[in-house]
């Protein structure tokens, strides 16, 4: 398998633009969840999926961020309009049931940068 | 809320030597405590992991430890290697309340050859 898959690796765009990132878990997890990280906040659960739909998104900064999971293949996570302060690397991980007792699997990241 | 704290935020050590961090956790429901590493320019992959029913757990030259009691669970490196430098994060989680998973903030470690 090829393991969590996420695009773009690096994305840079202007304040006010709309950023989508995408995410494909692996074949048979049934969660997945979304981070970011940055140096100030560590590694932070923004949304959580279970079997395509979202059971915990406590973790999203604000309206301008939303996730979608359509099928169990594919995820975006959508900021609109974007801000510097959004500036992180956003992991999506996937895992066969939750993170309980199996942990998750990370994608490689993609590195946001608002300017 | 729930928060994972961890201990300390950098470690070096001589190649050789053991590694030791330390995590606490608040909140009493958790019972699955994995620990991940972290390369440069990549995602956090799970290394290691413990149940609340275990004690302790071992897998070649990494163990956990868990002290269910004090909220305290711990990762040991021994013998490290260069290769091992990396940034390592504990987390805590539970199989009630959605799975939530909480990291600690993170140690970076140096293992110097």
């Amino acid at each position: 398998d090829a393991g969590v898959i996420q695009s773009p690796r690096h994305e840079v765009t202007e304040m006010g633009q709309e950023v989508t990132l995408r995410c494909k878990p692996i074949s048979g997890h049934n969660s997945l969840f979304w981070y970011r990280q940055t140096m100030m906040r560590g590694l932070e659960l923004l949304i959580y999926f279970n079997n395509n739909v979202p059971i915990d998104d406590s973790g999203m900064p604000e309206d301008r961020f939303s996730a979608k999971m359509p099928n169990a293949s594919f995820s975006t996570l959508k900021i609109q309009p974007s801000e510097p302060r959004d500036s992180a690397v956003y992991f999506c991980a996937s895992s066969p049931r939750g993170s309980w007792g199996t942990g998750a699997f990370f994608g490689q990241g993609t590195r946001l940068t608002v300017v | 809320g729930e928060n994972v704290e961890q201990h300390p935020s950098t470690l070096s050590v001589q190649e050789g030597d053991s590694a030791v961090i330390k995590c606490t956790y608040s909140d009493s429901a958790s019972n699955y405590f994995p620990w991940y590493k972290q390369e440069l320019g990549k995602g956090p992959q799970l290394i290691i992991d413990i149940r609340s029913n275990v004690g302790e757990k071992k897998d070649q030259r990494i163990a956990v430890t868990l002290n269910k009691t004090a909220k305290h669970f711990s990762l040991h490196i021994t013998e490290t290697q260069p290769e091992d430098s990396a940034v390592y994060f504990c987390a805590a989680s539970s199989n009630t309340g959605g799975f939530k998973t909480i990291f600690g903030a993170g140690t970076r470690l140096f293992v110097k050859a």
